[in-house]
């Protein structure tokens, strides 16, 4: 398995501001995730982000709105742009191994309040 | 695509009960399948998953998980649930055809498991 951290763990913004989501991971993988979990809801997925790569995004997901870096294969981060209340969510990462079975493993997230 | 249906919302229980939390899913190809729980205020952990072989596979604190291919389901189950299994419990699945362990992990929108005393 893989420990995964992100910073902050929360935070309380207001609309209009950025705030940028980090990811680390204590081993080297290939493959990171970035999810959001609206209130009330299940996970999401917002893209996948590979090393050396531009992040693939999911519909409905653009990179003007959340840009994502990957500088090595042990951090990512994700911004969140422009910020509304709609905005307000859990951010998870999650990492793939690479193993045969396609499980991932995730961090703790990052409750964002968007006011 | 792929879909996952969770039809519980909610699930509460007493405590030694036995409780099954139940899942559906759709997909045009063969997926693998898990189980994640996540307890209040933390990340999403993996409780069991589904890849090959055996359809009965089971988690390390009692739970198990049975697939049914004709039914396209995989019911989570546990004959005695104490307290301490109070959590949200996600549904996913992923397509075999999306890359194995590189494709996306579709969720259901999860079952809320409240074991009273």
């Amino acid at each position: 398995s893989a420990v995964i951290s992100q910073k902050p763990s929360r935070d309380i913004c207001q609309r209009g501001t950025s705030l940028t989501i980090q990811c680390q991971v204590d081993s080297q993988v290939t493959m990171m995730f970035w999810y959001r979990q609206q209130p009330g809801q299940s996970l999401t997925l917002i893209a996948t982000a590979n090393q050396g790569s531009e992040a693939t995004y999911e519909s409905g997901f653009v990179i003007d709105k959340f840009p994502i870096s990957r500088p090595n294969l042990t951090f990512s981060t994700l911004t969140v742009s422009n910020m509304s209340p709609e905005d307000s969510s859990i951010y998870l990462c999650s990492v793939s191994p690479g193993e045969a079975g396609g499980e991932q493993f995730f961090g703790p997230g990052t409750r964002l309040t968007v006011l | 695509a792929q879909s996952v249906t969770q039809l519980d919302s909610q699930v509460p229980v007493f405590e030694e009960a036995p409780v099954e939390l139940r899942c559906n899913y759709s997909s045009s190809v063969s997926v693998y399948l898990f189980w994640y729980v996540q307890y209040p205020n933390q990340g999403l952990q993996l409780l069991l998953k589904y890849l090959s072989g055996s359809t009965l596979v089971e988690s390390i604190n009692g739970f198990e998980a049975e697939f049914n291919k004709s039914q396209t389901s995989f019911h989570l189950r546990k004959p005695s649930v104490h307290i301490s299994d109070t959590a949200e419990y996600f549904c996913a699945v992923t397509p075999w055809g999306y890359g194995g362990s590189q494709g996306n992990l579709i969720f259901g929108k999860g079952t809320k498991l409240s074991v009273k005393p």
